[in-house]
């Protein structure tokens, strides 16, 4: 059963540390997308790529965020430096195409 | 306002009820509509696309309104493992819009 795998699950640290998340899409989707879900905000789109080039990044704060997709079985999202504003769950999804979406567990990210 | 706007509930609804959730989208050029069901603590997982003229799945119906710009989802027969978030779902432009979620409880 072909699933998208994230790392880490959970992060605790602190304000101004840098943070990476790591997703392993579903082998042979070449759409990747980075969410991040907060209470408030529900499930905002942050940035996304196809065949590992990045077609939208409009959602993510370009002054700390930064999304890559160094191989088709690697998609980043590194945050330097972090603030406590960034906590929230940020999930990976990979998909063929936009509308079929599979989920990743997710990485709860928590900055103090 | 928001592009898809749904009532966050919760609904709180004994076994055995039927209950419907409407969303309403603002994006008249949005294609493609879905339903996604969300655990707590868990990733969202599609739960059904949702077609021009209705289709049903088992006890889940979804309808979409073109004219008014909702879409809609009748759960039947509730369960208790049917209690979740319901998040409505439209296309924007190449990407997906989620609405911030309808909560559901079903009690015993």
């Amino acid at each position: 059963d072909a699933r998208v795998t994230q790392t880490p699950r959970h992060k605790v640290t602190e304000m101004g540390q840098e943070v990476t998340m790591r997703c392993q899409p579903i082998l042979g989707h070449n759409t990747v997308f980075w969410y991040r879900q907060t209470m408030m905000q529900g499930l905002e789109l942050l940035a996304y790529f196809r065949n590992r080039a990045p077609l939208d990044d409009s959602g993510m704060p370009k002054d700390r965020f930064s999304a890559e997709m160094p191989d088709a079985t690697l998609a980043t999202l590194k945050i330097q430096p972090s603030e406590p504003r960034d906590s929230a769950v940020y999930f990976c999804a990979s998909g063929s195409n936009t509308d079929t979406q599979y989920f990743g567990p997710g990485t709860r990210l928590t900055v103090l | 306002r928001k592009e898809v706007e749904q009532d966050p509930g919760p609904f709180n609804v004994p076994e055995g009820a039927t209950v419907a959730f409407n969303c309403t989208y603002s994006n008249s050029a949005s294609q493609s509509f879905f339903w996604y069901r969300q655990d707590c603590r868990k990733e969202p997982k599609l739960l059904m696309s949702v077609y021009s003229s209705g289709n049903e799945d088992g006890r889940f119906t979804a309808q979409l309104n073109r004219a008014s710009q909702y879409i809609s989802l009748l759960i039947r027969d509730s369960k208790l493992s049917d209690s979740a978030t319901y998040l409505c779902v439209v296309t924007g432009t190449d990407k997906l819009i989620f609405g911030t979620g309808t909560r559901l409880q079903v009690f015993p």
